[in-house]
């Protein structure tokens, strides 16, 4: 019963390294998304991809690159980390035309 | 412009008690749902209640009940009989129409800290 899972749960990196975050799902649900949450903030949509094999743009997507690499896999890659994206990164997904979306339990990233 | 509004940055409710907490949304969108999700200490988020633009009925999910009223474009969470472990941030979210094969974006609100006084 393992849902949405996120790897890693923290990660430290310096400015300029890159990193993949890493997420899968075993509901298989067409629909996965990737937030960040920042503090005092909400969460706010960085990528989402519909379906295998296609992406779109949320409302924050510059510096993230995403791949949806089959149906239980969406990765978002920082190719260089900068401070501004210390934030802790959520990992979604959703049944098709289903209302609720499951979360993973979050990666908390740090940028030094 | 933000879309969902969340006024009070934290909340205290006496154990046992009910309580209220705010959310105004904006669209011009005629179909959309709105969500409250909630997020313990611990960080991972729970979904909790949902309400689509077209039901008739206000929501309920055991001690959750989401007061819908859709003239205001208000879609508060009452949470009856809290309990201690009700202690948390609680984000209010609205659904997007749907887009590519069923996906959706949600717009969160900044959120409401909870603290249940025992």
């Amino acid at each position: 019963n393992a849902g949405v899972t996120q790897t890693p749960k923290f990660q430290v990196l310096k400015t300029g390294q890159s990193m993949t975050l890493q997420c899968a799902q075993d509901m298989n649900h067409n629909s996965m998304y990737w937030y960040r949450q920042d503090p005092g903030m909400g969460l706010r949509l960085i990528y989402y991809s519909a379906s295998e094999g296609t992406t779109d743009k949320g409302e924050v997507p510059n510096g993230y690159n995403v791949s949806r690499l089959n149906k239980r896999e969406f990765s978002l890659r920082l190719e260089s980390a900068a401070p501004s994206q210390t934030s802790v990164y959520f990992c979604a997904s959703n049944e098709q035309g289903v209302t609720e979306a499951f979360f993973g339990q979050g990666t908390r990233l740090t940028v030094v | 412009a933000q879309k969902i509004t969340q006024t009070q940055p934290g909340m205290f409710v006496q154990e046992k008690e009910a309580v209220t907490l705010d959310c105004t949304y904006d669209t011009s969108d005629q179909s959309y749902g709105l969500f409250w999700y909630k997020q313990p200490s611990s960080g991972e988020m729970i979904f909790l209640i949902y309400q689509g633009s077209y039901d008739e009925q206000n929501a309920t999910e055991g001690r959750y009940s989401l007061n819908f009223q859709k003239a205001r474009k208000s879609a508060n969470l009452v949470i009856s009989a809290s309990q201690l472990g009700d202690s948390a941030m609680y984000f209010c979210a609205m659904r997007e129409p749907y887009s590519g094969a069923g996906s959706y974006q949600l717009t969160f609100g900044k959120g409401t800290k909870l603290s249940v006084i025992p």
